[in-house]
């Protein structure tokens, strides 16, 4: 069981957009501005597209975008595109005794 | 660029130790900590410890306390993730990853098999 409560799955026709959420605690999500999401596509290593909450590493397209509220990240993607079929995770810091917790993982499908 | 390039896949027996190198390159390599993660399959991510390159001071999870050990080697930029006492659970893809705010470089992942 992971740390951090991620929706198994989320799916969109493209050009949409897809939130996922990414539900922890005050002693992590709610309790730091370090919260990051990585793309996986299958037998890849995770990318970086969101950290600190809502800032995108150069080369992330604008259709990602990250916000919290309370124990609750979120992700959205916008204009969903075939390339963006992949799984997505959430992390955040989580004190000095969980550095880092991440979540199980959502697959984004796109119709 | 920068690129952390991993050692190949393991198999190894229940009991056995296991030891992951990760190359770093495209950078000053004593200016950010080296991370080791790993990835059962269907799971997400789970952090095992870090190593400052600089001082080679390490911290671990608690859980892994007394089995993992990082260490590095700086004349050749190499960051090494040895696990011991190894079960069939830590079947998994291992991960080092350079951190800045967050893990923003990751090498290919190792897959480190455990069966008898």
């Amino acid at each position: 069981q992971s740390a951090l409560t991620q929706p198994p799955s989320a799916s969109g026709s493209p050009g949409q957009s897809v939130t996922i959420s990414c539900t922890g605690s005050s002693n992590d999500v709610g309790g730091y501005n370090y919260v990051s999401w990585y793309q996986q596509y299958p037998g890849k290593a995770p990318k970086l597209i969101i950290h600190e909450v809502d800032k995108r590493p150069s080369g992330v397209p604008d259709r990602f975008s990250g916000s919290k509220s309370g124990n609750t990240a979120s992700l959205t993607v916008s204009g969903l595109q075939a390339e963006d079929e992949a799984d997505y995770y959430c992390s955040s810091h989580g004190g000095s005794s969980n550095f880092a917790l991440f979540g199980g993982g959502t697959k984004v499908t796109v119709l | 660029q920068v690129q952390l390039v991993q050692s190949g896949a393991e198999m190894k027996k229940p009991g056995a130790s296991v030891k992951v190198s990760c190359k770093a390159s495209g950078y000053t390599f004593s200016d950010y900590y080296i991370h080791w993660l790993r990835q059962a399959p269907g799971q997400g991510p789970e952090w095992l410890g870090y190593i400052n390159p600089k001082s080679g001071g390490t911290s671990y999870a608690q859980r892994f306390q007394g089995r993992v050990i990082v260490t590095r080697d700086t004349s050749i930029r190499t960051v090494y993730m040895d696990l011991s006492r190894l079960r069939s659970d830590d079947t998994a893809v291992y991960y080092c990853a350079r951190r800045g705010p967050t893990f923003d470089y990751w090498g290919q992942g190792t897959l480190v098999a455990v069966s008898s």
